[in-house]
């Protein structure tokens, strides 16, 4: 069954360094997304992708945030100077326009 | 705004005992509804979903009616197991947004033998 991968699984860093986040959608969906989970809280919606273009992003989304699909099967989130409230459980999703999103395993990011 | 508010855990059964986790929302319009589910150290499963109202959603024996008049899409299974220990997570879709999903704070559930 086609799943959705993410790496690294996990990731450490410093403060204002600067961490890509990589997902590989499954292979013939067109809309694909980023959300986050904060230990202990819900699951946020950071950003929807489709067509090489962003459709909505949240809030949280500033410009510290970019996301790029750099060929037919990567799609990244790039954090430019990572804070200590950026440390999360990251987790990409893909779907096929059917509503259903599928979800990678995540990324735990922490940062120090 | 748009919301999903789920019971809290953690939700303690036996093997075997009927479970319910209880969801309701708010949202204008038709949304669609989910639910997920995060087994230990898991990324987040589809489990189920429906469209529309009326619409029930089942899969592995859970099962979730989506009910417009009470807001509500309360996650049932007859029998749980064991292996049914995780983390299960309500969310809404609305038809406005591109594919924002909203999420309750979820509901864990430990089911002991």
């Amino acid at each position: 069954e086609p799943e959705v991968t993410q790496t690294p699984s996990h990731q450490v860093t410093q403060m204002g360094q600067e961490v890509i986040l990589r997902c590989v959608p499954i292979s013939n969906h067109l809309y694909f997304y980023w959300y986050r989970q904060i230990l202990g809280q819900k699951v946020e919606f950071l950003v929807s992708f489709y067509n090489n273009e962003i459709s909505e992003k949240s809030e949280i989304f500033d410009d510290q945030f970019s996301v790029e699909r750099p060929d037919g099967s990567n799609f990244t989130l790039k954090i430019r100077s990572t804070k200590l409230e950026d440390s999360a459980m990251y987790f990409c999703a893909s779907s096929g326009g059917t509503g259903s999103q599928y979800f990678g395993p995540g990324t735990r990011l922490t940062v120090l | 705004g748009n919301s999903v508010t789920q019971m809290e855990g953690p939700v303690t059964l036996s093997e075997e005992a009927f479970l319910t986790i209880n969801c309701t929302y708010t949202a204008t319009g038709y949304p669609s509804l989910f639910w997920y589910v995060q087994y230990p150290g898991e990324g987040l499963q589809l489990l189920l979903k429906a469209t529309k109202a009326d619409d029930k959603g089942s899969n592995k024996g859970f099962e979730a009616t989506y009910r417009k008049e009470t807001t509500s899409f309360h996650l049932e299974k007859g029998s749980v197991q064991v292996s049914d220990s995780a983390v299960y997570f309500c969310a809404l879709l609305t038809t406005d947004s591109w594919g924002k999903l909203q999420f309750g704070a979820g509901t864990q559930v430990v089911v002991t033998p």
